[in-house]
């Protein structure tokens, strides 16, 4: 258990609503993570940060936004939620080490 | 469960044998390895990790054994035990700190 948590656990929105995933950890770890999984596909990246207002996008990032104002917590943006953004968003940091350990996920559905 | 797909692989086994679960990976510059199991409805949990300079590396019930020249990694679980059921995921780094997924395997252990 790495401390990280991860709210709101379940959400549905409208298509077209903004909707932000929060993130939050107490470890003080430098890299954090946001990632999807939906049947299929597996675990994808959409981005990360390497610090407080640092951040690189991840190989899904369009319709997607983050922002890192404070070590321990690490958002994520839908500007305009669409259908295609129904999924299980889940977080990550990773330690020194290169381990990356994950919160419990979010359940996005978007109708 | 919520966060897995419904064409997984699946591996079957019965309670005692030993496991053996697979992974192809993509990058030969990746230089370090994690297995995870995802059991339905949490997010996934670190069980293993090993560095290219290895090719075998043991934990409590479990190996993980690497081969560089075919770009192989597996998971070896002794003893397999009703609670090991789960999604099991091999991830690959290739060397910018984030992690690219497998697609996961079915663990199904029968009582």
């Amino acid at each position: 258990d790495a401390g990280i948590t991860q709210s709101p656990r379940h959400k549905v929105t409208e298509t077209g609503t903004p909707v932000t995933l929060r993130c939050h950890q107490t470890e003080n770890h430098r890299y954090m993570y946001w990632y999807r999984q939906d049947p299929g596909h597996g675990l994808r990246l959409i981005h990360y940060s390497y610090g407080v207002k640092d951040t690189d996008k991840g190989e899904v990032s369009d319709g997607y936004s983050v922002s890192r104002s404070k070590t321990e917590d690490f958002l994520l943006t839908l500007e305009s939620a669409t259908s295609s953004q129904t999924s299980v968003y889940f977080c990550a940091i990773m330690r020194e080490s290169y381990e990356q350990y994950f919160g419990p996920g979010t359940r996005l559905t978007v109708t | 469960g919520e966060n897995v797909g419904l064409h997984l692989p699946t591996l079957s086994v019965q309670e005692g044998d030993n496991s053996i679960i697979n992974c192809a990976y993509s990058n030969s510059a990746s230089d370090y390895f994690i297995w995870y199991k995802q059991e339905s409805g949490k997010g996934p949990q670190f069980i293993i990790d090993i560095r290219s300079n290895m090719d075998k590396r043991q934990g409590q019930r479990v190996t993980v054994l690497l081969n560089k020249t075919v770009k192989h990694l597996s998971l070896q679980i002794a003893a397999t035990q009703p609670g090991d059921s789960a999604v099991y995921f091999c991830a690959e780094n290739p060397g910018r700190r984030a992690l690219t997924f497998g697609s996961g395997t079915r663990l199904q252990v029968q009582p």
